[in-house]
């Protein structure tokens, strides 16, 4: 699997919007991009993937750069339930496991 | 749409006693399942990847023995820690893909389960 980097922490205020950015400049053109997030002690809950085009769901907005060496994770609206730590994560084609990383720890502020 | 549960969420074993952790998608068919762990302030390791109705395949260093998996039908994966020591206290997570081999799909996990072997 491509590795990714990320941002060890960020800070976000209350009611801002959240971006969150990830390179993965060995991606492989059959890779997807998965974001997951997990709150302290509890499994890793997704939150949207794409190959290419940007998508949106009512979670979150995934930015992927053409060249699809980086992304960004948008939270629209933040709220303090937002605060975890947020995985990017490359795989696809043969080989679907996913390989966490160290990911950002999101913390949003009253 | 798609839960995924295990049970028990906690436990505490015995050193030495075996341990049975059930992980269950209740709203869809999973044909691939998966087992990670993690230790306090780590990230989530990767220990087996289970298809229903074959052997699960482990990653390097997770012993196959000690850490029984099974996979007997398409909403239901297990897996046994034998002879559990300390060292085998963990948070250990399951999560459950739906779709074929070969196509990528999201995961879903479950809430985990804490084991702690005293």
């Amino acid at each position: 699997d491509a590795k990714t980097t990320q941002p060890p922490s960020m800070d976000c205020a209350e009611g801002r919007a959240a971006n969150l950015p990830c390179n993965h400049s060995t991606i492989s053109g059959n890779e997807y991009v998965y974001w997951y997030r997990q709150i302290h002690s509890q499994g890793p809950q997704y939150i949207i993937h794409g190959l290419k085009n940007n998508e949106t769901n009512e979670m979150a907005s995934l930015i992927i750069t053409e060249d699809r060496k980086s992304s960004t994770l948008i939270l629209p609206h933040a709220t303090l339930r937002d605060t975890a730590v947020y995985y990017c994560i490359v795989s696809g084609g043969s080989n679907y496991k996913l390989t966490f990383g160290k990911g950002t720890l999101l913390t949003v502020n009253p | 749409g798609a839960v995924v549960s295990q049970h028990p969420s906690r436990v505490i074993c015995k050193s030495g006693t075996s341990v049975k952790i059930e992980c269950r998608s209740l709203d869809f068919q999973a044909t691939t399942m998966f087992w990670y762990r993690q230790f306090p302030k780590k990230s989530l390791m990767l220990m087996a990847t289970s298809n229903e109705g074959s052997k699960a395949t482990y990653e390097q260093g997770v012993e196959k023995d000690k850490f029984l998996i099974n996979h007997a039908s398409l909403t239901l994966s297990t897996l046994t820690v034998t002879s559990a020591h300390p060292e085998d206290s963990s948070f250990y997570i399951c999560s459950a893909r739906p779709g074929l081999a070969g196509v990528s799909y999201e995961q879903y996990f479950g809430p985990g389960t804490r084991l702690t072997v005293t």
